[in-house]
């Protein structure tokens, strides 16, 4: 049992490019959340995913887009990078029907040039 | 969800016990109080939630005032592991707000 796994670990973009980052998790959850973390701060969501086939805007959502792939899945595309997005990033899982307690992965460190 | 206010740092000592406040004056009856930490730029950990009665796992001890205005965390002997950032989260998981959120909590470090 993994919990949350994320890749990759760690990415240097280019302003500009493009990248998606992954996420799983292998407890069944229905309900999938992406945040960013800047130096200092709270987690900030970005987007989530209330139950497969679902995905809602967070607090900062622009200049990302999501894919809910499966039950399992939940990808965090950006689709051409700035470097106000350099940041960490953390994907989480929950059950709404369990106490809603989430669970994180271990973050994606993405510095943008 | 409602806000809350925690202290921004706190020091105890190692083998001691850690309380950590936190302050949700404008917190609805739903609203659980979560406790997460966040150790070392990791990934946050669930501790521990509650309604209004008190909890206790194997982590860590979580006290409710009375009125819910306000509530404790206790670490009972704090080791240099428990140095970290602790978030409490005031939270609804039955309602429509799927969020949590984060403020900047409260850095703990725990001292030899």
């Amino acid at each position: 049992n993994a919990g949350v796994t994320q890749t990759p670990k760690f990415q240097v973009l280019k302003t500009g490019q493009s990248m998606t980052l992954q996420c799983a998790q292998d407890m069944n959850h229905n309900s999938m959340y992406w945040y960013r973390q800047d130096p200092g701060m709270g987690l900030r969501l970005i987007y989530y995913s209330a139950s497969e086939g679902t995905t809602d805007k967070g607090e900062v959502p622009n200049g990302y887009n999501v894919s809910r792939l499966n039950k399992r899945e939940f990808s965090l595309r950006l689709e051409s990078a700035a470097p106000s997005q350099t940041s960490v990033y953390f994907c989480a899982s929950s059950d709404r029907g369990r106490g809603d307690t989430q669970y994180f992965g271990p973050g994606t460190r993405l510095t943008v040039l | 969800d409602a806000k809350t206010t925690q202290p921004p740092s706190m020091d105890c000592a190692e083998g001691r016990a850690a309380n950590l406040p936190c302050n949700h004056s404008t917190i609805s009856g739903n609203e659980y109080v979560y406790w997460y930490r966040q150790i070392h730029s990791q990934g946050p950990q669930y501790i521990i939630h509650g309604l209004k009665n008190n909890e206790t796992n194997e982590m860590a001890s979580l006290i409710i005032t009375e009125d819910r205005k306000s509530s404790t965390l206790i670490l009972p002997h704090a080791t240099l592991r428990d140095t970290a950032v602790y978030y409490c989260i005031a939270h609804a998981p039955t309602s429509g707000t799927y969020k949590y959120i984060f403020g900047t909590g409260t850095r703990l470090k725990v001292l030899a």
